[in-house]
């Protein structure tokens, strides 16, 4: 296993359209997190799974981005109608709550996906 | 309201000296801090991390100091290298299970 995986790396769609990344963890990890990225900024939270199960959202994920993680194992994001403010790097990251504690707290991150809204 | 803060947005080492970044936060209920390196087109990549019980931790050049009644942490590079170059952000955890981020210290080591 090599980590966190997201597809695609990049991505350039015009105001209106919809896209869907994926992200595949660090197998066997049991929870699952997407952080969004701007310029100059660190990453901010949007959601996280634990296993199939979605259990937080942040108020910056409105009712155009849902998350799904249907078998706890890959997961994917889809932005409907994207609009120019949703330009940023999307990072997926992955922990886990089996094995050692001292790995709880680490989350794992992948290499992202930039999304440019044309 | 940023509840992490990375006041120096880049900081500027000589090769071989020691290399302090910062970080200030603002909730008492953090407990546990973490730093992650970044490098351009690469996602974050994790450094080294500290609860909230303890005031240090070092992994070999790498040494984090919490100070919870300043609500402060630093890392420390000794000896800083040229590959160190990278965006460092400190992160912090709450009792829920997303981590809060600073904005980032952009750490440059000449040779």
């Amino acid at each position: 296993d090599t980590g966190v995986s997201q597809n695609p790396r990049h991505k350039i769609t015009k105001r209106g359209q919809n896209v869907t990344f994926r992200c595949d963890p660090i197998s066997e990890h049991n929870r699952l997190y997407w952080y969004r990225q701007t310029l100059g900024q660190g990453p901010e939270f949007l959601t996280y799974f634990q296993n199939e199960a979605q259990l937080e959202k942040s108020r910056l994920l409105s009712d155009r981005f849902s998350a799904e993680r249907p078998k706890g194992s890959f997961s994917t994001l889809e932005i409907q109608r994207t609009e120019q403010g949703d330009s940023a790097m999307y990072l997926c990251a992955s922990s886990s709550t089996v094995g050692r504690p001292s790995d709880y707290n680490e989350q794992f991150f992948g290499p992202g996906t930039r999304l440019t809204v044309l | 309201d940023q509840q992490v803060k990375q006041n120096s947005p880049s900081l500027s080492v000589q090769e071989g000296r020691i290399s302090i970044l910062n970080c200030d936060y603002t909730n008492s209920m953090f407990d546990y801090f973490l730093w992650y390196k970044k490098y351009p087109a690469e996602g974050p990549t994790f450094l080294i991390s500290i609860s909230s019980i303890k005031d240090k931790n070092e992994d070999g050049r790498f040494t984090v100091f919490l100070n919870k009644s300043a609500r402060h942490l630093s890392l420390h590079i000794v000896p800083s290298q040229p590959g160190d170059s990278a965006v460092y952000f400190c992160a912090a955890r709450d009792a829920g299970n997303m981590l809060t981020f600073g904005g980032g210290t952009r750490l440059m080591v000449k040779p």
